[in-house]
């Protein structure tokens, strides 16, 4: 069936350093793309999303990145911090009022 | 910070037991969604409901129930709980639409002795 997984379960990055966590995609379809943080003993935090129309969309110090040619979704976080450390999930939602699907999570773990 | 809320936030009980997780929610959203994690594992969705007076089974296979009998309200009951029910379990809702996140509530972390 639909997968979403992410090729790094680890990341490690210097506090300062930009952080690139990926997300690959099987099912075409999916038209809605959300990144979570989730923190240790806390529930999943929204941070962005993008559309399927979209090959890009921005934030505050995060940009997510959609190739809908390779199915592949990434979230860079720029001068990374401390309070970033945490698990990041990417989520894919297939069609109207479908499920989201989670990948198995990425742990960002900062040094300072 | 989202308006959704689970207790117990951690609960440890013994073998046989019935439970009940409770999650609740005050932004009028009509789709919830159960799901079970392990640390640092992804997310299973074990039950959802469109709304009131629905309830369907998620794509993991689950020994608990949950009933919608309120808006605001969907809980989760393990008649027996066994060790193999040990978990976090995180409850979602999302008002049901296209292009809408689900907003998570903090969870419920389960150990059965």
């Amino acid at each position: 069936g639909e997968s979403v997984g992410l090729h790094l379960p680890t990341l490690s990055v210097q506090e300062g350093d930009n952080s690139i966590i990926n997300c690959a995609y099987s099912n075409s379809a999916s038209d809605y793309f959300i990144w979570y943080k989730q923190e240790s003993g806390k529930g999943p935090q929204f941070i962005i999303d993008i559309r399927s129309n979209m090959d890009k969309r921005q934030g505050q110090r995060v940009t997510v990145l959609l190739n809908k040619t390779v199915k592949h979704l990434s979230l860079q976080i720029a001068a990374t911090q401390p309070g970033d450390s945490a698990v990041y999930f990417c989520a894919e939602n297939i069609n109207y009022g479908q499920n989201f699907v989670f990948g198995p999570g990425t742990r960002l773990s900062v040094l300072p | 910070e989202a308006d959704i809320y689970q207790t117990p936030r951690y609960l440890v009980i013994g073998t046989g037991k019935k439970i009940t997780l409770e999650c609740s929610q005050t932004m009028g959203h009509d789709k919830m969604y159960w799901y079970q994690q392990d640390p640092g594992m992804e997310l299973h969705l074990i039950h959802y409901s469109y709304g009131v007076n629905s309830t369907e089974k998620g794509d993991l296979s689950s020994e608990s129930t949950v009933s919608r009998i309120r808006t605001e309200h969907f809980p989760l009951t393990l008649e027996s709980a066994r060790p193999s029910h040990t978990s976090q379990y995180l409850c979602a809702s999302t008002t049901g639409w296209t292009y809408n996140e689900q907003f998570f509530g903090p969870g419920t972390r389960l150990t059965v002795l």
